[in-house]
Protein backbone atom coordinates (compact mmCIF):
# COMPACT_ATOMS: atom_id res chain seq x y z
CA UNK A 1 0.00 0.00 0.00
CA UNK A 2 1.62 3.68 -0.60
CA UNK A 3 2.64 5.78 2.22
CA UNK A 4 3.82 8.99 3.28
CA UNK A 5 7.34 8.58 4.14
CA UNK A 6 9.69 11.10 6.05
CA UNK A 7 13.12 11.24 6.87
CA UNK A 8 14.56 11.63 9.13
CA UNK A 9 12.80 10.20 12.25
CA UNK A 10 14.34 12.47 14.31
CA UNK A 11 16.91 15.43 14.39
CA UNK A 12 18.58 16.98 17.25
CA UNK A 13 19.77 21.11 16.20
CA UNK A 14 21.00 23.73 17.56
CA UNK A 15 19.55 27.10 18.47
CA UNK A 16 20.15 29.03 15.67
CA UNK A 17 20.68 26.63 13.19
CA UNK A 18 18.50 25.82 9.71
CA UNK A 19 16.78 22.40 9.16
CA UNK A 20 15.39 21.08 6.53
CA UNK A 21 12.45 18.18 7.31
CA UNK A 22 11.77 15.55 4.38
CA UNK A 23 8.38 14.36 2.84
CA UNK A 24 7.39 12.06 0.03
CA UNK A 25 4.37 12.14 -0.32
CA UNK A 26 2.10 9.44 -2.20
CA UNK A 27 2.69 9.33 -6.27
CA UNK A 28 -0.72 11.12 -7.05
CA UNK A 29 -1.68 12.63 -4.52
CA UNK A 30 -1.75 16.50 -5.20
CA UNK A 31 -2.25 18.16 -2.03
CA UNK A 32 0.73 18.33 0.32
CA UNK A 33 0.57 19.52 4.16
CA UNK A 34 2.82 19.89 7.12
CA UNK A 35 1.37 19.65 10.97
CA UNK A 36 3.55 19.61 13.65
CA UNK A 37 2.33 18.96 17.68
CA UNK A 38 4.54 20.27 20.19
CA UNK A 39 4.71 17.73 23.43
CA UNK A 40 1.16 17.44 25.47
CA UNK A 41 -0.52 19.74 23.05
CA UNK A 42 -2.48 19.40 20.13
CA UNK A 43 -1.65 18.58 16.75
CA UNK A 44 -1.37 22.47 14.67
CA UNK A 45 -1.76 23.02 10.88
CA UNK A 46 1.18 24.67 10.05
CA UNK A 47 1.00 24.92 5.79
CA UNK A 48 -1.13 23.14 2.70
CA UNK A 49 0.30 23.24 -1.11
CA UNK A 50 -0.78 22.81 -3.75
CA UNK A 51 0.34 23.28 -7.74
CA UNK A 52 3.77 24.52 -6.33
CA UNK A 53 2.25 26.79 -3.98
CA UNK A 54 1.17 27.47 -0.66
CA UNK A 55 -2.69 27.71 -0.37
CA UNK A 56 -3.12 28.31 3.14
CA UNK A 57 -0.37 28.71 5.71
CA UNK A 58 -1.28 29.39 9.82
CA UNK A 59 -0.19 31.98 12.05
CA UNK A 60 2.75 29.69 13.22
CA UNK A 61 3.84 29.16 9.71
CA UNK A 62 6.12 32.94 10.01
CA UNK A 63 9.60 33.98 7.90
CA UNK A 64 11.27 31.70 9.42
CA UNK A 65 9.52 28.54 7.79
CA UNK A 66 9.44 27.61 3.85
CA UNK A 67 8.28 24.83 1.85
CA UNK A 68 9.31 23.56 -1.72
CA UNK A 69 8.65 20.59 -3.67
CA UNK A 70 12.22 20.53 -5.54
CA UNK A 71 11.26 18.01 -7.87
CA UNK A 72 8.43 15.81 -8.66
CA UNK A 73 8.77 13.48 -5.14
CA UNK A 74 10.15 15.49 -2.52
CA UNK A 75 8.34 17.85 -0.21
CA UNK A 76 10.28 19.58 2.38
CA UNK A 77 9.87 22.08 5.04
CA UNK A 78 12.80 24.55 6.11
CA UNK A 79 13.16 25.80 9.24
CA UNK A 80 15.73 29.20 8.78
CA UNK A 81 16.82 29.64 12.12
CA UNK A 82 15.23 27.33 15.04
CA UNK A 83 13.94 28.20 18.27
CA UNK A 84 13.99 26.30 21.31
CA UNK A 85 10.03 26.12 20.75
CA UNK A 86 10.41 24.59 17.31
CA UNK A 87 10.47 21.12 19.10
CA UNK A 88 7.86 19.15 18.07
CA UNK A 89 7.31 16.11 16.20
CA UNK A 90 6.33 17.05 12.61
CA UNK A 91 4.00 15.48 10.06
CA UNK A 92 3.79 15.46 6.83
CA UNK A 93 0.23 14.59 4.42
CA UNK A 94 -0.84 14.29 2.05
CA UNK A 95 -4.29 13.42 -0.19
CA UNK A 96 -5.73 13.26 -3.10
CA UNK A 97 -8.17 15.78 -3.43
CA UNK A 98 -8.74 18.65 -1.43
CA UNK A 99 -12.25 18.46 -0.14
CA UNK A 100 -12.30 18.30 3.48
CA UNK A 101 -14.17 14.70 3.91
CA UNK A 102 -11.41 13.61 2.41
CA UNK A 103 -9.05 11.72 4.19
CA UNK A 104 -5.23 12.28 5.12
CA UNK A 105 -2.53 10.43 4.69
CA UNK A 106 0.29 10.76 7.29
CA UNK A 107 4.21 9.96 7.54
CA UNK A 108 5.42 8.85 10.81
CA UNK A 109 6.60 12.08 11.52
CA UNK A 110 10.10 13.27 12.39
CA UNK A 111 10.86 14.63 15.98
CA UNK A 112 12.69 17.57 15.90
CA UNK A 113 14.77 18.39 19.46
CA UNK A 114 16.03 21.91 19.24
CA UNK A 115 18.75 22.18 21.76
CA UNK B 1 -10.85 30.07 15.69
CA UNK B 2 -12.44 26.36 16.03
CA UNK B 3 -11.46 24.42 19.16
CA UNK B 4 -11.80 20.95 18.80
CA UNK B 5 -11.76 19.41 22.56
CA UNK B 6 -11.17 15.20 23.41
CA UNK B 7 -11.87 13.64 26.73
CA UNK B 8 -10.25 11.97 28.46
CA UNK B 9 -7.15 13.13 28.06
CA UNK B 10 -6.03 9.10 28.76
CA UNK B 11 -7.77 5.95 29.64
CA UNK B 12 -6.47 2.59 31.09
CA UNK B 13 -8.46 -0.61 30.53
CA UNK B 14 -8.12 -4.02 30.90
CA UNK B 15 -8.26 -6.12 27.59
CA UNK B 16 -11.81 -7.14 27.00
CA UNK B 17 -13.60 -4.17 28.33
CA UNK B 18 -15.16 -1.89 26.52
CA UNK B 19 -14.66 1.81 26.06
CA UNK B 20 -15.82 4.79 24.28
CA UNK B 21 -14.45 8.52 24.14
CA UNK B 22 -16.36 11.84 23.23
CA UNK B 23 -14.78 14.61 20.84
CA UNK B 24 -16.73 18.21 20.69
CA UNK B 25 -16.18 20.84 17.93
CA UNK B 26 -17.91 23.75 17.17
CA UNK B 27 -21.51 22.69 15.29
CA UNK B 28 -21.41 25.99 13.10
CA UNK B 29 -20.42 25.87 9.34
CA UNK B 30 -18.73 22.27 10.42
CA UNK B 31 -18.28 20.38 7.16
CA UNK B 32 -16.49 16.96 8.32
CA UNK B 33 -15.09 15.05 11.46
CA UNK B 34 -12.07 12.49 10.86
CA UNK B 35 -11.06 10.10 12.96
CA UNK B 36 -7.30 8.81 13.26
CA UNK B 37 -5.57 6.28 15.37
CA UNK B 38 -2.20 7.08 15.75
CA UNK B 39 0.01 3.91 17.29
CA UNK B 40 3.79 4.91 18.72
CA UNK B 41 6.52 5.71 16.49
CA UNK B 42 4.28 4.89 13.14
CA UNK B 43 2.05 7.40 11.21
CA UNK B 44 -1.95 8.45 12.18
CA UNK B 45 -4.15 6.42 10.22
CA UNK B 46 -7.82 7.40 9.07
CA UNK B 47 -10.55 5.35 10.66
CA UNK B 48 -13.22 7.22 9.79
CA UNK B 49 -14.53 10.62 8.29
CA UNK B 50 -18.07 11.88 9.09
CA UNK B 51 -20.50 14.15 7.51
CA UNK B 52 -23.78 13.90 8.55
CA UNK B 53 -25.92 14.61 11.32
CA UNK B 54 -26.55 11.15 12.75
CA UNK B 55 -23.63 9.56 10.56
CA UNK B 56 -22.48 6.07 12.29
CA UNK B 57 -19.27 4.05 11.00
CA UNK B 58 -18.09 1.12 12.29
CA UNK B 59 -15.01 -1.03 11.00
CA UNK B 60 -14.39 -4.14 13.48
CA UNK B 61 -15.09 -3.16 16.93
CA UNK B 62 -14.50 0.32 16.28
CA UNK B 63 -17.40 2.25 16.11
CA UNK B 64 -18.29 6.23 15.96
CA UNK B 65 -21.84 8.14 15.56
CA UNK B 66 -21.63 11.85 14.85
CA UNK B 67 -24.43 14.82 16.16
CA UNK B 68 -23.57 17.60 13.98
CA UNK B 69 -26.49 19.65 15.92
CA UNK B 70 -24.69 19.67 18.99
CA UNK B 71 -21.49 19.37 18.41
CA UNK B 72 -19.97 15.79 19.30
CA UNK B 73 -18.85 12.88 18.28
CA UNK B 74 -18.35 9.37 20.20
CA UNK B 75 -16.04 6.81 19.29
CA UNK B 76 -16.80 3.23 20.69
CA UNK B 77 -14.11 0.58 20.98
CA UNK B 78 -16.04 -3.17 21.88
CA UNK B 79 -13.90 -5.80 23.53
CA UNK B 80 -10.47 -3.54 23.50
CA UNK B 81 -7.63 -5.82 22.68
CA UNK B 82 -4.07 -5.04 23.41
CA UNK B 83 -3.20 -3.67 19.79
CA UNK B 84 -6.13 -1.02 19.79
CA UNK B 85 -2.94 0.82 22.30
CA UNK B 86 -3.13 3.95 20.42
CA UNK B 87 -3.74 7.71 20.84
CA UNK B 88 -7.21 8.72 18.99
CA UNK B 89 -7.39 11.29 17.15
CA UNK B 90 -10.44 13.53 16.06
CA UNK B 91 -10.16 16.63 13.55
CA UNK B 92 -12.67 18.88 12.04
CA UNK B 93 -12.95 20.76 9.00
CA UNK B 94 -15.36 23.41 8.51
CA UNK B 95 -16.16 26.44 6.42
CA UNK B 96 -15.09 29.00 8.70
CA UNK B 97 -11.64 28.06 9.03
CA UNK B 98 -10.04 25.49 6.37
CA UNK B 99 -13.64 24.53 4.89
CA UNK B 100 -12.45 25.81 1.35
CA UNK B 101 -9.28 24.10 1.70
CA UNK B 102 -9.88 21.23 3.97
CA UNK B 103 -7.61 22.05 6.69
CA UNK B 104 -8.48 20.35 9.73
CA UNK B 105 -8.31 21.32 13.43
CA UNK B 106 -7.30 18.52 15.75
CA UNK B 107 -7.74 17.94 19.32
CA UNK B 108 -5.28 16.75 21.56
CA UNK B 109 -6.58 13.08 21.55
CA UNK B 110 -7.25 10.80 23.53
CA UNK B 111 -4.68 7.87 24.65
CA UNK B 112 -5.68 4.85 25.18
CA UNK B 113 -3.72 1.58 27.40
CA UNK B 114 -4.82 -1.71 26.96
CA UNK B 115 -3.51 -4.05 29.92
CA UNK B 116 -3.55 -7.87 29.15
Amino acid sequence: EPEVTQTPSHQVTQMGQEVILRCVPISNHLYFYWYRQILGQKVEFLVSFYNNEISEKSEIFDDQFSVERPDGSNFTLKIRSTKLEDSAMYFCASRQRREPNEKLFFGSGTQLSVL
Amino acid sequence: ILNVEQSPQSLHVQEGDSTNFTCSFPSSNFYALHWYRWETAKSPEALFVMTLNGDEKKKGRISATLNTKEGYSYLYIKGSQPEDSATYLCASASWNYGGSQGNLIFGKGTKLSVKP
